[in-house]
């Protein structure tokens, strides 16, 4: 099956700890992208990239990091400079930039 | 002054009814223009894109008017799964824009 996966669906964070979450996809797209979401709010970009060790700052990067060595991969690094990480992580990928992106079925990320 | 705008709802239809939904975008450069659906606690999903034309897709209607800068969702005949938030996308300079979304219920 074609798709987006994202793990884990749930991740707790202590204060002061990084954390990674995985992005998949195995759909050849060259784009993908992260997005936070809060309740209420439209989604935000962090980081994008258009193709394989190129990415770019979205809206909202500061307090976050990313890779992209493989084109099916995407991690995105939450760093204990993000004082408030509680949300809903989105990974997209498309084709190509502006391109319909396709998402992933998220991963919350809570504080504990 | 956000990229996209959308008026929040909710919407309570009754099931059957006609209902439609209005986007406005801030920037008339934007370039494509779609309509996502997201269920609660669940991932966007591709709903339609929305060409000049406007385009129909069963029960589901979009338009876009470069003019007014604004893009439509009409829903007729809904169902009780249409619940959902649908999200209006604009995109510029290569970014994709998302509205907050709009609450549709359709109550049986």
């Amino acid at each position: 099956d074609g798709g987006i996966t994202q793990s884990p669906k749930y991740l707790f964070r202590k204060e002061g700890q990084n954390v990674t979450l995985s992005c998949e996809q195995n759909l050849n797209h060259d784009a993908m992208y992260w997005y936070r979401q809060d309740p209420g709010q439209g989604l935000r970009l962090i980081y994008y990239s258009q193709i394989v060790n190129d990415f770019q700052k979205g809206d909202i990067a500061e307090g976050y990091s990313v890779s992209r060595e493989k084109k099916e991969s995407f991690p995105l690094t939450v760093t204990s400079a993000q004082k408030n990480p509680t949300a809903f992580y989105l990974c997209a990928s498309s084709p190509r930039l502006e391109g319909t992106q396709y998402f992933g079925p998220g991963t919350r990320l809570l504080v504990l | 002054r956000k990229e996209v705008e959308q008026d929040p709802g909710p919407f309570n239809v009754p099931e059957g009814a006609t209902v439609a939904f209005n986007c406005t975008y801030s920037n008339s450069a934007s370039q494509s223009f779609f309509w996502y659906r997201q269920d609660c606690r669940k991932e966007p999903k591709l709903l339609m894109s929305v060409y000049s034309s406007g385009n129909e897709d069963g029960r589901f209607t979009a338009q876009l008017n470069r003019a007014s800068q604004y893009i439509s969702l009409l829903i007729r005949d809904s169902k009780l799964s249409d619940s959902a938030t649908y999200l209006c996308v604009v995109t510029l300079r290569n970014q994709f824009y998302f509205g907050t979304g709009t609450s549709l219920t359709v109550i049986p």
